[in-house]
C-alpha cells in the first residue's frame, strides 16, 4: 500500500513555481522521500530524495517538515515540458524495505 | 548519457500466446527491476534481481509470468498464456546499489493482449 497522499492533479501558470504537496504522516525514521515523475508514454524518471534536511539539484527542490509527516517538491520555473504525473515515495534504504510504491501521483498541467 | 533498453516497444497478441519482452540495463547496474503499469495507475514492481540472483518476486504471478537475468545483464520476462488483464505497459529499470539510491527506467513495452 502506498504510504503517501498526493492531489490528483494541480495546474501551474508556465514561468512559476510549481510546488506539488505530498503527505506522509506514518514515515518512520530511516524512511526517505523520494519523488519521481512520468512525462506521458516516457518511463518514470528520478527527480531527488531526502530524509531530513531539505534538498536542492538542477532540477528541483525539496522541503520535508520538522516532523518529516508532509513535503513539497518545487520546481522554481515551471516550463511545458514539466507536465507529468508526479510521484512522491516513501523508502527505507534496508532489506525488504527498499522498493518503491508508486500510487497514483499528481498530474501536474504546466498552462502556457 | 547510458539508458535502459527495452524491446519490443509494443506487443499485441491474442490472449492464450506466449509473450516475451527484453531488458538491457545499463552497464554496471547489478540489480534489476520489472514493473507493470496498467493504464492510469503507478507502476507496480513485479520482479528485482540482484546480479542473476532473484531478491523479490513475490508480486509476481508465477502461474503465467516467468523472469530470467541468466549471465546478470540483461533480462528477459516472460508471460504465458497470455490473458486479457495483462495488457499494460511493462517497465524496466535498473540502478547501481540494492537497497538506496536511483532507478533508470526505460522507455517501456505496452502489451495489448486481445
Amino acid at each position: 500500500d502506498a504510504k503517501t497522499t498526493q492531489p490528483t492533479s494541480m495546474d501551474c501558470a508556465e514561468g512559476r513555481a510549481a510546488n506539488l504537496p505530498c503527505n506522509h504522516s506514518t514515515i518512520s525514521g530511516n524512511e526517505y522521500v523520494y519523488w519521481y515523475r512520468q512525462i506521458h508514454s516516457q518511463g518514470p524518471q528520478y527527480i531527488i530524495h531526502g530524509l531530513k534536511n531539505n534538498e536542492t539539484n538542477e532540477m528541483a527542490s525539496l522541503i520535508i517538515t520538522e516532523d518529516r509527516k508532509s513535503s513539497t517538491l518545487i520546481l522554481p520555473h515551471a516550463t511545458l515540458r514539466d507536465t507529468a504525473v508526479y510521484y512522491c515515495i516513501v523508502r527505507g534504504h534496508q532489506t525488504g524495505a527498499n522498493n518503491l510504491f508508486f500510487g497514483t501521483g499528481t498530474r501536474l498541467t504546466v498552462i502556457p | 548519457e547510458a539508458e535502459v533498453a527495452q524491446s519490443p516497444r509494443y506487443k499485441i497478441t491474442e490472449k492464450s500466446q506466449a509473450v516475451a519482452f527484453w531488458c538491457d540495463p545499463i552497464s554496471g547496474h547489478a540489480t534489476l527491476y520489472w514493473y507493470r503499469q496498467i493504464l492510469g495507475q503507478g507502476p507496480e514492481l513485479l520482479v528485482q534481481f540482484q546480479d542473476e540472483s532473484v531478491v523479490d518476486d513475490s508480486q509476481l504471478p508465477k502461474d503465467r509470468f516467468s523472469a530470467e537475468r541468466l549471465k546478470g545483464v540483461d533480462s528477459t520476462l516472460k508471460i504465458q498464456p497470455a490473458e486479457l488483464g495483462d495488457s499494460a505497459m511493462y517497465l524496466c529499470a535498473s540502478s547501481l546499489a540494492l537497497l538506496a539510491g536511483e532507478q533508470f527506467f526505460g522507455p517501456g513495452t505496452r502489451l495489448t493482449v486481445l
